[in-house]
Order: C-alpha cells, then structure tokens, then sequence
C-alpha cells in the first residue's frame, strides 16, 4: 500500500482565499484524522471520521473549517475564507481502529497563507 | 483533565551515547493508551509504540525500550547507542475514552539531535 496520501505537499494562498486540502487514507482503515502542526500548539486533533462519518470534530478551531469524507477513500480539510493564522502543517492520519490503535500519517501539506 | 509533558524541548548527544525521553501524563480515566511517535526531518510522523493503562511491562525492541511506570505517571523512552538517523522530534502521547468520543493529545515532543 502506498500509505496515506496528501496533497497538495505545500500551498501558499493569499488571506481570504478559500483552500482545500485532500486526504487518501489507507484502503480498508475505518477511521480517518485530520491534525494541524503549529509550533505555537504543537499537534492538534481537528476532527475525525469513522466509516465517512464525522465522530469529534470539537478540535475544528473555527466555523471557517470544514471537512467532509464523502467516501472511504476521500476526504477533504477545507479552509474560507483563509488567514495568516491558519498557516501551518496540516496532516492526514488514518487508523483500524480508532484513537487506540497505530495512525499512519501522511506526509502533511504545509500551508502558508500570506 | 488530560494532559501530557514532555519536559525536554532539545537533547543533543554523540552518536553511540544512550539517551531517555521523558513523557510525563495526567488523566482521571483508568483505561487510556500511551504512544510515541517519531517524526523524521522528512516531516511525516511515525508511530513508535502503544501501550495501555493495564500493561506495565516493560518493551523493548532493538535499541529502543520503554518503561511504563503508573506510579509516577510516566512512560519514558529510551534509546541505546544512539545513531544519526535517530535525530528526529519525538512526540508522547494519551489517548483516553471522554464521554461518547475518544481524544488523543500529544506532548510538545522532545527534539533530539544526534551528532556523529
């Protein structure tokens, strides 16, 4: 297996754009993560999908975000309008199990918004 | 409340020195998981090891090993004769069920630099 894939890797887009991030996780795992990286707060779970399904998405930081897995293979992270402070590196993880079991991560997209 | 610690921001040794990671949690749940994570100048974080709140044995694997104590609330990592390819930032992290859903939060992790 290719292992989780992201993309875009990087994205520079100006303030107020819209922006979105895609995430391919690992065929036959049930359970799909979106984290952000910032070294300010370090890693932070956003929100989480089991079977496509949002479970906790109270780690999503403003209504600006939204995610959607519209099948087991797919999801999107979608930023609108974006700002300087959502710059940071944003992962795709994707698990069996759950939160109690092994993620396998993406490589991350880093963003930057100017 | 649930947290982690990881008190070292930075630890830099000479290759073949052996070197602990400390990882420090709180929580009020008596079943939770403990990770850690590596995560590799490349960028993409790479999970390490899990144990639950019930396992205190011990673990090793190769030259890393892991020591759970819940009396003092650690979990600590240990690599022996450390190499270069072990610099990286690792992360600890608890993972406990809170009401419906799980939460998972990871400690600001540890920078260690390996120097030849």
């Amino acid at each position: 297996d290719a292992g989780v894939i992201q993309s875009p890797r990087h994205e520079v887009t100006e303030m107020g754009q819209e922006v979105t991030l895609r995430c391919k996780p690992i065929s036959g795992h049930d359970y799909l993560f979106w984290y952000r990286q910032t070294m300010m707060r370090g890693l932070e779970l956003l929100i989480y999908f089991n079977n496509n399904v949002p479970i906790d998405d109270s780690g999503m930081p403003e209504d600006r975000f939204s995610a959607k897995m519209p099948n087991a293979s797919f999801s999107t992270l979608k930023i609108q309008p974006s700002e300087p402070r959502d710059s940071a590196v944003y992962f795709c993880a994707s698990s069996l199990l759950g939160l109690f079991t092994e993620a396998f991560f993406g490589q991350g997209t880093r963003l930057t918004v100017v | 409340a649930q947290k982690v610690t990881q008190a070292q921001t930075e630890i830099s040794v000479v290759e073949k020195e052996d070197v602990t990671l400390d990882c420090v949690y709180e929580t009020r749940d008596t079943t939770y998981y403990l990770f850690w994570y590596k995560q590799p100048p490349s960028g993409e974080l790479v999970f390490l090891i899990r144990r639950n709140s019930f396992d205190e044995q011990n673990e090793i694997s190769g030259r890393y090993s892991w020591n759970f104590q819940k009396s003092t609330s650690s979990f600590n990592f240990t690599i022996t004769a450390s190499q270069v390819v072990d610099s990286a930032v690792y992360f600890c992290a608890l993972s406990e069920a809170q009401g419906a859903t799980n939460k998972l939060i990871f400690g600001t992790g540890t920078l260690l630099a390996v120097q030849p």
